[in-house]
């Protein structure tokens, strides 16, 4: 198994340019979620899915879009960059999403937006 | 106030000391405790799971919940350099995965 697995690893992009982090997870999981680290404010929730199909918000998802239309994949697109979206985007994936189950993350996509 | 507070100041100890490292919480509806670790340039990876009240040992690692208190604990006997890595706290509650987490600690083991 691969586990969750991001692409790219980094990023540079110009405010107001589009792009699409990618994640993948071939565990079979129904839980997928993105989050963002940055310096002295730990990891946010940005958006989650509890299955194909299904997606909310999380605690910072302005500027943010998702979508879920298979169990294995779940991209995050940010349509306009801003540098305050400069961060570390990580990707992470749970067997359920009701029981505190251990989440897997993947590996993370440095961004930086000038 | 921030759901879940964890004092993000580094810290460095000698090898075989223990660490100890704490977070507090708001929420009384948390049921779920972990502890993540992080190495550098790396994504978190579950380290201590807990329900509810009560500790857990795993090896060198022990981890407290209190939720009277609100208050979650990890210990680290006979710290290795290889436990050099952020500590994050984490909880949720139950009926839902959406994680909760501290800002973390960078934790240094000096040989």
């Amino acid at each position: 198994n691969a586990g969750v697995t991001q692409t790219p690893k980094f990023q540079v992009l110009k405010t107001g340019q589009s792009m699409t982090l990618q994640c993948a997870q071939d565990m079979n999981h129904e839980y997928m979620s993105w989050y963002r680290q940055d310096p002295g404010m730990g990891l946010r929730l940005i958006h989650y899915s509890v299955g194909a199909g299904i997606t909310d918000q999380g605690e910072v998802p302005n500027g943010y879009n998702v979508s879920r239309s298979t169990t294995e994949d779940f991209p995050l697109r940010l349509l306009s960059a801003a540098p305050s979206q400069t961060s570390v985007y990580f990707c992470a994936s749970s067997y359920r999403e009701d029981r505190g189950d251990e989440q897997f993350f993947g590996p993370g996509t440095r961004l930086t937006v000038l | 106030q921030k759901e879940v507070e964890q004092d993000p100041g580094p810290l460095s100890v000698p090898e075989g000391a223990i660490v100890s490292l704490n977070c507090t919480y708001s929420n009384s509806a948390f049921q779920y405790f972990m502890w993540y670790r992080q190495y550098s340039r790396k994504g978190p990876e579950l380290l201590m799971y807990t329900y509810s009240s009560g500790n857990k040992e795993d090896g060198r690692f022990t981890a407290q919940v209190d939720k009277s208190s609100k208050y979650i604990s990890l210990f680290i006997r006979d710290s290795q350099p290889s436990d050099s890595a952020t500590y994050l706290c984490a909880m949720t509650p139950y009926g839902n995965n959406r994680l909760a987490f501290g800002k973390g600690n960078q934790v240094v083991v000096i040989p």
